[in-house]
């Protein structure tokens, strides 16, 4: 089975500094993972991913760490925005095509 | 452009009553999910479906169903709501053959009174 916990459920960062947000997971078989954000009233959106085969993916301001041995993924973004603030998801693979995720760690950028 | 569409968008209904909550898509993906958010749970699957025809239970499947006619639309139904039921409540879509990434609709809030 898959367990995916996100242990900080608020950060508070100044923009321009470096947030840092943390998952971990249980099950190693799989090798697909996942990161999503979420404003009030709308649904999560797809952030970006990394693969098992990668310890790194970079997206702009967004780059994910991957750390297979420990099964610890984190997301960081630098600088921080305000407009960054939001809710952040982790998604861990599970049978067929689902995913788990986390209880999510409420992102805020303090102008 | 392509979407998920999701109604109602807010919702009341009483204990005991049947509800129905829609989900369409025109990204013509194969696979379609149904989740609840709750503070403190993130999002927890309730049914998920692969295909037409096809419908599998989640994590949190008691009370609800739904029914895969088209690969559009993915119904979920509440057969007797209770009060713990209350939620937001968020579909989801994903292309079999590519990367898996889910996109969701805006959510739908039901509240059970």
């Amino acid at each position: 089975d898959q367990q995916v916990k996100q242990n900080s459920p608020s950060l508070s960062v100044q923009e321009g500094r470096i947030s840092i947000l943390n998952c971990d997971y249980t099950n190693s078989m799989f090798d697909y993972f996942l990161w999503y954000k979420k404003y009030p009233a709308e649904g999560p959106t797809f952030l970006i991913s990394i693969s098992s085969i990668k310890d790194k993916n970079e997206d702009g301001r967004f780059t994910v760490f991957l750390n297979k041995s420990a099964k610890h993924l984190s997301l960081h973004i630098v600088p921080s925005q305000p407009g960054d603030s939001a809710v952040y998801f982790c998604a861990a693979p599970h049978y067929g095509q689902n995913f788990v995720f986390g209880p999510g760690t409420r992102l805020s950028v303090l102008p | 452009d392509a979407e998920i569409t999701q109604s109602p968008r807010h919702k009341i209904t009483e204990t005991g009553r049947q509800v129905t909550l829609a989900c369409h898509q025109t990204w013509n993906h194969n696979n379609m999910f149904w989740y609840r958010q709750d503070l403190g749970h993130g999002l927890r699957l309730i049914h998920y479906s692969y295909g037409v025809q096809d419908t599998n239970k989640g994590e949190v499947s008691d009370g609800y169903s739904v029914s895969r006619s088209n690969t559009e639309d993915l119904p979920l139904t509440l057969e007797s709501a209770a009060s713990s039921q209350t939620s937001v409540y968020f579909c989801a879509t994903s292309l079999r053959t590519s990367g898996f990434e889910q996109f969701f609709g805006p959510g739908t809030r039901l509240t059970v009174l």
